[in-house]
């Protein structure tokens, strides 16, 4: 079946640095991505959806200054957590979606801490 | 507004009983909906689409319009059914999902 991975799995920064998470589609092309953050024992929000060649699509109360998306081809996304802060401190997961089915396939999420 | 209601944060039942776990929506347009299970330490899977009517693992769920529900159905727990659920109800014409907050399912032996 189709697989999404993350990179890295596990990062810790120092505030006021920024950190790039990858998500790749490996075995199929993704033209979208779509990026969640998951607070502890808590839902998954979205944050945005990532569009191949095009500018990302940012939900309500997100800061695309802050959450830099680039999809550069059909099979990576990156997020940025640019000038991170504790509070940034999270479990982030990517998905992208199958084809024609309706579901999605996710990421082994990123867990970031903020120092 | 859309939302997706999963009133249970928790719920404990024991091996071989059957278990329900509730699932609400609100939703202006024709609703899509999937159930994800996430195991300790894994990332999220689909469990169930309404669409394919299909029964996995044991599990069944029907859509219900008029009760705006899509319950999550299985009539022996097992252990290893023990994990996170959540609800998702995707936007009509994407591939945008709402999530609901998810139960924790815990079967005793």
């Amino acid at each position: 079946g189709a697989v999404v991975s993350q990179h890295p799995s596990w990062v810790i920064c120092k505030s006021g640095t920024s950190v790039k998470i990858e998500c790749r589609s490996l075995d199929f092309q993704a033209t979208t991505m779509f990026w969640y953050r998951q607070f502890p024992k808590q839902s998954l929000m979205l944050m945005a959806t990532s569009n191949e060649g095009s500018k990302a699509t940012y939900e309500q109360g997100v800061e695309k200054d802050k959450f830099l998306i680039n999809h550069a081809s059909l099979t990576l996304s990156t997020l940025t957590v640019t000038s991170a802060h504790p509070e940034d401190s999270s479990f982030y997961i990517c998905s992208a979606p199958g084809s024609g089915s309706g579901e999605q396939y996710f990421g082994p999420g990123t867990r970031l801490t903020v120092t | 507004a859309q939302r997706v209601t999963q009133p249970e944060k928790l719920l404990s039942v024991f091996k071989g009983a059957p278990v329900e776990l509730k699932c609400n929506y609100s939703y202006s347009g024709s609703p899509e909906l999937f159930w994800y299970v996430q195991y300790s330490r894994q990332r999220l899977q689909l469990l169930l689409r309404h669409i394919s009517r299909e029964s996995i693992k044991g599990f069944t769920a029907d859509l219900n319009k008029g009760e705006t529900s899509f319950h999550l159905k299985k009539p022996f727990a097992q252990e290893e059914d023990s994990a996170m659920y959540y609800c998702a109800l995707k936007y009509s014409g994407t591939y945008k999902y709402i999530f609901g907050t998810g139960t924790r399912l815990k079967v005793l032996a």
